[in-house]
């Protein structure tokens, strides 16, 4: 299994470009999601799909789009991109536990893509 | 507002200088409390996932703990291969299984 996948690893935009980046993974996990990492910030989660064709919005979402169309794949649009866009990306996926609602499984992280945006 | 805190921001220790790095969380309900160790360029690999106050866990020379308010990573005798940027994060309940992450603490173990 290779886990979460997400291409590209490094891209340089420049400002009002478009792009989308791509996470897939092979676990058959249902939950999906995109995080931003930035020094000092943390990692914040930017959207979330609990499901095949449902997205919802995380903490800083603004700027950002999202499609789950198929369970293993959860793309990242950005329509315009801006300097503050700059950033690392991490795709992470779950798996919620069946059995005991009390509990959640881990989310695994992608290996990021490292996004410039001149 | 749900938050997660982590002390220090940075540590640097000697080879076999055991200690430890902090967790506070404020956060509406507490599903699950997670350890994450990440290294320069690569994304989070999880660590250890700690659901009540008392749980403890274990891995190699890390040991996780959680208390009601804030959970404690200890290493004990650590090698410089241990050195990355220790991640914690909280998951709440009725909230899709959303992390909300501390900022880090970079750990450096000097041989």
């Amino acid at each position: 299994n290779a886990g979460v996948t997400q291409t590209p690893k490094f891209r340089v935009l420049k400002t009002g470009q478009s792009m989308t980046l791509l996470c897939a993974q092979d676990m058959n996990h249902e939950y999906m999601y995109w995080y931003r990492q930035d020094p000092g910030m943390g990692l914040r989660l930017i959207h979330y799909s609990v499901g095949e064709g449902t997205t919802a919005k995380g903490e800083v979402p603004d700027g950002y789009n999202v499609s789950r169309l198929k369970k293993q794949n959860f793309l990242l649009g950005l329509e315009s991109a801006a300097p503050s866009q700059t950033s690392v990306y991490f795709c992470a996926s779950s798996y919620p536990n069946p059995v005991n609602a009390a509990t959640q499984e881990t989310q695994y992280f992608g290996p990021g893509t490292r996004l410039l945006v001149l | 507002e749900d938050q997660v805190t982590q002390s220090p921001e940075a540590l640097r220790l000697q080879e076999g200088e055991s200690s430890s790095l902090n967790c506070s969380y404020t956060v509406s309900g507490l599903r699950g409390l997670f350890w994450y160790r990440q290294d320069p360029g690569k994304g989070p690999e999880f660590l250890f996932t700690l659901y009540s106050a008392g749980e403890e866990k274990e891995k190699e020379r890390l040991k996780a703990t959680l208390t009601k308010k804030e959970s404690f990573l200890h290493i004990t005798a650590p090698k410089p291969e241990d050195s990355a940027t220790y991640l914690c994060a909280a998951v709440i309940y009725n909230q899709g299984g959303k992390l909300i992450f501390g900022q880090g603490t970079e750990l450096s173990v000097k041989p």
